[in-house]
């Protein structure tokens, strides 16, 4: 069965600070991995995945995320945090070719930005 | 094109009740899924649709379920509502089923169980 780990339910960052959110996976197979934020009384917005190929992996608002297949693992990284970043992340992961497996989601990330 | 939308955004209900929750997804996409989040739980899978059928259940009581409509639109039913059953519903669509296609999220709606 597939889980996922995010390490840290806080993370307080100073604002123009590196942003990394850990993520821990384990899947017996080839996983697909994701990174969602949720704001304040809003839903997830996909921020990036990695599915196959080139393991760093650009996603919106200066996000990006490496595989690291020998680590199980796919932080999520920014080099400068701003004040509008400040929401819950996400680490999902499932795998092609899995039956019906859904996807599975971390228990999140709060990242607060400090002025 | 519009997102997902999912009314009602709130409800308050009482035990015991039922309640019914709808989602309609991006035009085209033909696949439903619903989530429910909670302080303790996270994210937890309830069921995914496509095409009008159910292609996978999540491990919850049979007092939810759900269906699609040949339109895509999907609704997801609760009855004899208990306390625990408070929480944030998400509804998420795409265009292919399975769970490796791309999943675009609505803003959910608020249960809320008395």
């Amino acid at each position: 069965a597939q889980s996922v780990t995010q390490l840290g339910s806080h993370v307080s960052v100073s604002e123009g600070a590196l942003v990394l959110l850990r993520c821990n996976y384990s899947s017996s197979v080839p996983p697909y991995l994701f990174w969602y934020v949720q704001y304040p009384n809003q839903g997830l917005q996909l921020l990036l995945k990695y599915t196959t190929g080139a393991t760093l992996v650009k996603g919106i608002n200066g996000f990006e995320a490496e595989f690291k297949k020998s680590e199980t693992s796919f932080h999520l990284t920014k080099p400068s945090a701003h004040m509008s970043d400040a929401a819950e992340y996400f680490c999902a992961v499932t795998t092609p070719n899995s039956g019906n497996t859904p996807l599975v989601f971390g228990k999140g990330t709060r990242l607060s930005v400090i002025a | 094109k519009a997102g997902v939308t999912q009314t009602p955004r709130y409800l308050i209900k009482t035990r015991g009740q039922q309640v019914t929750l709808s989602c309609s997804p991006i035009s085209g996409h033909r696949s439903v899924s619903w989530y429910q989040q909670t302080p303790g739980q996270g994210l937890q899978f309830l069921f995914e649709y496509f095409s009008e059928t159910q292609r996978n259940k999540g491990n919850f009581p049979g007092r939810f379920s759900g269906r699609q409509f040949s339109n895509s639109r999907s609704e997801m039913n609760v009855s004899t509502l208990e306390l625990g059953d408070s929480a944030l519903y998400l509804c998420a669509s795409s265009e292919l089923a399975g769970r490796t296609d791309t999943q675009y999220f609505g803003p959910g709606t608020r249960l809320t169980v008395l």
